[in-house]
């Protein structure tokens, strides 16, 4: 079946450096891929989005490509800040169901 | 903007007890789902509805019902709570159709069962 695998962490970066969450997934047909963020005692929310190969989602300096020849969809900032200290779920949707399928989260903590 | 309600962020609950997490959205969306969120186990599925009255067992539905008698509102029920049933608790909600449909998530309920 489908199936999201990323990098479980934790990822401990310090303030201004460069950040990438690897994010692979395996599906039957052509699903949409998303990048979901959870902060501290809260549910998640959608941080952005790709629906086909090639589009890039971007959001808040967040940026992902949607990889079909490697089915990846990396997760990539150029600088991060202390607030961005988070899990982030990576997760497609299936493409005739209604459901989603997670990664298992990735927590980042970033240091100032 | 979308909003999606649960009743309480945190709920202690002694064995045996019979719980219900209540979740409520304002978007006139057609699909509700609950999860449990644990560490190192990630989001899983407990129970998905696509419409009112209407509902599908996901991952784990084991302990646990739920009941969708309006379009807004969708509540998870456990009937006999258990300690192993302590977790985090996430309603969401999607429009129905393309894939390309965004999930939205409600804040959480920290459920501590003793």
């Amino acid at each position: 079946g489908n199936s999201v695998t990323q990098m479980e962490g934790p990822v401990t970066l310090s303030e201004e450096a460069f950040l990438t969450i690897n994010c692979t997934y395996t599906a039957t047909g052509y699903p949409s891929l998303f990048w979901y963020v959870q902060y501290p005692g809260e549910g998640l929310q959608l941080l952005l989005k790709a629906t086909k190969a090639d589009d890039k989602g971007s959001n808040k300096g967040f940026e992902a490509t949607y990889r079909k020849e490697t089915t990846s969809f990396h997760l990539e900032k150029g600088s991060v800040q202390v607030s961005d200290s988070a899990v982030y779920f990576c997760a497609l949707s299936e493409d005739y169901g209604q459901n989603f399928v997670f990664g298992p989260g990735t927590r980042l903590s970033v240091l100032p | 903007d979308v909003k999606v309600t649960q009743s309480s962020r945190y709920l202690v609950k002694r064995t045996g007890e019979k719980v219900f997490l209540e979740c409520v959205q304002d978007m006139d969306h057609e699909n509700m789902f609950w999860y449990r969120q644990d560490p190192g186990l990630g989001l899983r599925l407990i129970y998905f509805s696509y419409d009112v009255k209407m509902k599908e067992k996901g991952d784990i539905p084991e302990g646990y019902s739920v009941s969708r008698e309006k379009k807004e509102r969708f509540s998870l029920i456990l009937e006999s709570a258990s300690t192993n049933q302590t977790s985090m608790y996430l309603c969401a909600t999607k429009r129905a159709g393309l894939n390309r449909e965004t999930q939205y998530f409600g804040p959480g309920t920290r459920l501590l069962v003793l």
